[in-house]
């Protein structure tokens, strides 16, 4: 089906910690690969994206791998800062399917 | 320049009363997107609107969903005889036409939905 799945639903790391979510789909049609982030009561909001002609993408902590034969894609957080807690969402183009969503909690 | 935004930011109504929801996407955005997302839980795709095409009504959840977008711009999802499961924050999303990068969706602040 179109579905993406998200792990884990929930994930909590020590200030300063990597943080890893993955997300995996089934449609290979999809060429275009977004991660929202959603902070307590406010709308989402892109953090960074990744198309298909590319495997890695970076800015700055964030960066987003893509393996396009296993239809994976993962996003990375380095040196994590509390105003890091939000919810992630991936999601893939083509109507934008999102995942359920990774409830991120940095523990300072 | 501005942003997507809603209104009502918040409604309140009846059990069985119709709401309108209204949106207006960012200028020059072709494709319209709501989403609806219950407390705690994830983005539920409603329908999709890009130019003139005939929109994509695939995730609407009963006949009592509706949407129309007129002129290319506002849109406005209705809500016919309410029901306490439709209680929810309703994002509504615009980009740039699918496949003209960049392809980010832009939401707005979202319309909190309180059925009684």
């Amino acid at each position: 089906g179109e579905n993406v799945e998200q792990h884990p639903s929930t994930l909590s790391v020590q200030e300063g910690d990597s943080a890893v979510i993955k997300c995996t789909y089934s449609d290979s049609a999809s060429n275009y690969f977004p991660w929202y982030k959603q902070e307590l009561g406010k709308r989402p909001q892109l953090i960074i994206d990744i198309r298909s002609n590319v495997g890695e993408k970076k800015d700055q902590r964030i960066a987003v791998t893509l393996n396009k034969t296993a239809k994976h894609f993962s996003l990375h957080i380095t040196e994590t800062q509390p105003e890091d807690s939000a919810v992630y969402f991936c999601a893939r183009g083509q109507n934008f399917v999102f995942g359920p969503g990774t409830r991120l909690s940095v523990l300072p | 320049g501005a942003g997507v935004s809603q209104s009502p930011s918040n409604k309140v109504t009846e059990k069985g009363k119709d709401v309108e929801l209204r949106c207006d996407p960012i200028s020059g955005h072709t494709a319209l997107y709501w989403y609806r997302q219950s407390l705690g839980q994830g983005l539920e795709f409603l329908i999709y609107f890009q130019g003139n095409s005939a929109p994509d009504k695939s995730g609407l959840p009963s006949d009592r969903f509706s949407a129309e977008r007129t002129g290319g711009s506002v849109s406005t999802l209705t809500i016919q005889r309410t029901q306490q499961e439709d209680s929810a924050v309703y994002l509504c999303a615009s980009s740039l036409a699918p496949g003209l990068a960049p392809e980010t969706q832009y939401f707005g602040p979202g319309t909190r939905l309180l059925v009684l």
